[in-house]
């Protein structure tokens, strides 16, 4: 029984490439979360998707940001023209439903974001 | 603006004493509380959960109180491992955000000495 998976685990860019952070859900789990950490703190939320639609991006920046999630294959955090300040760890979530109606939020790996 | 913070930064105990890992919240509305695991290079790893309607849960070896009243949230760990050396954050879901996403506190670093 798997659970989340990001890929790549490690990602280096240079400054104005594109980065691409992928993840698929735990079997049965159809809502998707993105959160960022920096080093030594705690994670910040980015946005939540369900199945082709984004419920929540009040995390996420206006611009270069974006994420989807969709009918086929796995979730896409995208990042245009990286800068240095985007250096993170890049964390996914998924849960059956509604994490406040008592499903929790399991979590991937993540994928750590170098920009050079 | 909501937050989780976390009283000490670092704790430090013997292998097989208890811990105690201490959180503030802010947000007197939340409805759900989580704590959480991270190892060095992992991931979050869910640990126990809680809801507003209760103010203790029990797990193995795990025991999170939650007091509404001060708005103050912990966790208990019983005769520490050096497998439970760890970040540990506590999260919880502010219900009047509408939306389903963990409000992370800074983290607290437990390391158990042999």
């Amino acid at each position: 029984n798997a659970g989340v998976m990001q890929n790549p685990r490690h990602l280096v860019r240079r400054r104005g490439q594109e980065a691409r952070l992928r993840c698929s859900p735990m079997k049965g789990h159809s809502h998707v979360y993105w959160y960022r950490q920096l080093p030594e703190e705690g994670l910040k939320f980015m946005v939540y998707l369900q199945k082709e639609n984004i419920i929540d991006e009040s995390g996420m920046p206006k611009e270069r940001f974006s994420a989807e999630f969709p009918k086929e294959g796995p979730s896409i955090l995208r990042i245009q023209q990286v800068v240095r300040g985007d250096s993170a760890a890049y964390f996914c979530a998924s849960s059956r439903a509604l994490a406040g109606s008592g499903e929790t939020q399991y979590f991937g790996p993540g994928t750590r974001l170098l920009v050079l | 603006g909501e937050s989780v913070g976390l009283h000490l930064p670092t704790l430090s105990v013997q292998e097989g004493d208890n811990s105690i890992i201490n959180c503030a919240y802010s947000n007197s509305a939340s409805d759900y509380f989580i704590w959480y695991k991270q190892e060095s290079g992992k991931g979050p790893q869910f640990i126990i959960d809680i809801r507003s309607n209760m103010d203790k849960r029990q797990g193995q070896r795990v025991t999170v109180l939650l007091n509404k009243t001060v708005k103050h949230l912990s966790l208990q760990i019983a005769a520490t491992q050096p497998g439970d050396s760890a970040v540990y954050f506590c999260a919880e879901i502010p219900v009047i955000q509408g939306a389903q996403k963990l409000v992370f506190g800074q983290g607290t670093r437990l390391t158990i000495n042999p």
